[in-house]
């Protein structure tokens, strides 16, 4: 049982480039999220979405865009990478929205240089 | 969503209970209490979450005071493993729900 699965694990992007973090869960999960994590701080949502076709913003959307075509994947798209998005990215899932334990995957560490 | 209040950090000795205390003076009576911890490296890990009543679980066991603005995170023979950051999350419930994390406490283990 795999549970959610990121990747990269490690990634380091040149200013203004873009890409793709990828997220996949095998639980059938209905509701999905992407969280980053600078050094210190707890984690902060970006996106999150409550079922395929359905994706709404959280509180630091900007420079960060999302599609959820599938149950199983939530990719999180950078389209201009910036230093300020040097951080740790967290994707969870969870069967609901609320009352329920969330899982998350292990991270992806992003540089931009 | 409402405020948690959470002491930075805490040590206990290997093989000791500990109690991990969180206030949160203004949380409305349909929020869930959610606790996470998150180990070095790792993603956070769901630990257990509650409403009204005293909850357990395999992992650790969570007091929630009778007028719910504080609770209390129960580990009861602390490991080394459990050595991690750990989360006091209180769930808006307004059909938003979402987990909004705070700094956490840094808890340390003594061998």
């Amino acid at each position: 049982n795999a549970g959610v699965t990121q990747t990269p694990k490690f990634q380091v992007l040149k200013t203004g480039q873009s890409m793709t973090l990828q997220c996949a869960q095998d639980m059938n999960h209905e509701y999905m999220s992407w969280y980053r994590q600078d050094p210190g701080m707890g984690l902060r949502l970006i996106h999150y979405s409550v079922g395929a076709g359905i994706t709404d913003q959280g509180e630091v959307p900007n420079g960060y865009n999302v599609s959820r075509s599938t149950t199983e994947d939530f990719p999180l798209r950078l389209l201009s990478a910036a230093p300020s998005q040097t951080s740790v990215y967290f994707c969870a899932s969870s069967y609901q929205m609320g009352n329920t334990e969330a899982f998350f995957g292990q991270g992806t560490r992003l540089t931009v240089v | 969503d409402a405020k948690t209040t959470q002491p930075n950090s805490m040590e206990s000795n290997e093989e000791e209970p500990v109690h991990l205390p969180c206030n949160h003076s203004t949380i409305s009576g349909t929020d869930y209490i959610h606790w996470y911890r998150q180990l070095p490296s790792q993603g956070p890990e769901y630990v257990i979450h509650g409403l009204t009543s005293n909850v357990n679980n395999r992992m650790a066991s969570l007091a929630i005071a009778e007028d719910r603005k504080s609770s209390t995170l129960i580990l009861h023979r602390a490991t080394l493993r459990d050595a991690a950051v750990y989360y006091c999350i209180v769930e808006t419930n307004f059909g938003n729900e979402k987990l909004t994390f705070g700094t956490g406490t840094r808890l340390t283990i003594i061998p």
